[in-house]
């Protein structure tokens, strides 16, 4: 049974262009939440999506991010324009229902130069 | 809102002795879960113990166990008999359970070194 999907697991964009970062949840899971890891610092909460729907956005960026999981296919979180404080680690992690554990992806490190 | 605090950035032990990574939390919920998350160099994060608030047995997992004190809302981990494999960042999250309740709450880690 394989764990939580992210890709491309590394990154590099020069300033101004677009991140695309992808999650595909655990076999069963419909519940998919990202997060940020900054340098030397935890995980912050970023977005929670159910299937074709945004129920949490309140830790993202108001500008330049945004976040979809389809009905069909991964989770997408995509940075326009991006900055080099964008530079962090995300991660996704994947639940079968809110009140259950979530499972984290292995991440993404996005290196804006 | 909840907040977690991991006092101790960074901690030393010697191969096979034990060491307990601190953490404490804020909340005014009554019934919650409390996590530690192993992250190695690889950067995954991996679950290395869990514990529900309504529970007063801690929870153990092999060489790892953990000293829940829900009044002083505080949340060790003890690991014993300590690897070379266990150095990594440690983390401790918090998560409620009221509705609307997902997000994970992070402490800002304790970085584990094992010597040799």
């Amino acid at each position: 049974n394989a764990g939580v999907m992210q890709n491309p697991r590394h990154l590099v964009r020069r300033r101004g262009q677009e991140a695309r970062l992808r999650c595909s949840p655990m076999k069963g899971h419909s519940h998919v939440y990202w997060y940020r890891q900054l340098p030397e610092e935890g995980l912050k909460f970023m977005v929670y999506l159910q299937k074709e729907n945004i129920i949490d956005e309140s830790g993202m960026p108001k500008e330049r991010f945004s976040a979809e999981f389809p009905k069909e296919g991964p989770s997408i979180l995509r940075i326009q324009q991006v900055v080099r404080g964008d530079s962090a680690a995300y991660f996704c992690a994947s639940s079968r229902v809110t009140q259950e554990t979530q499972y984290f992806g292995p991440g993404t490190r996005l290196l804006v130069l | 809102a909840q907040t977690v605090t991991q006092s101790q950035p960074e901690m030393s032990v010697q191969e096979a002795e034990t060491v307990t990574l601190s953490c404490t939390y804020d909340t005014s919920e009554s019934d919650y879960y409390l996590f530690w998350y192993k992250q190695p160099p690889s950067r995954q994060m991996i679950l290395v113990i869990r514990q529900e608030a309504y529970k007063q047995q801690n929870a153990t997992e092999n060489r790892f166990s953990v000293n829940f004190q829900k009044a002083a809302k505080s949340f060790s981990l003890k690991i014993s008999d300590s690897q070379l494999g266990d150095a990594a960042m440690y983390f401790c999250a918090y998560r409620g359970t009221t509705s609307g309740t997902y997000k994970y709450i992070f402490g800002t880690g304790t970085r584990l070194k094992v010597l040799a």
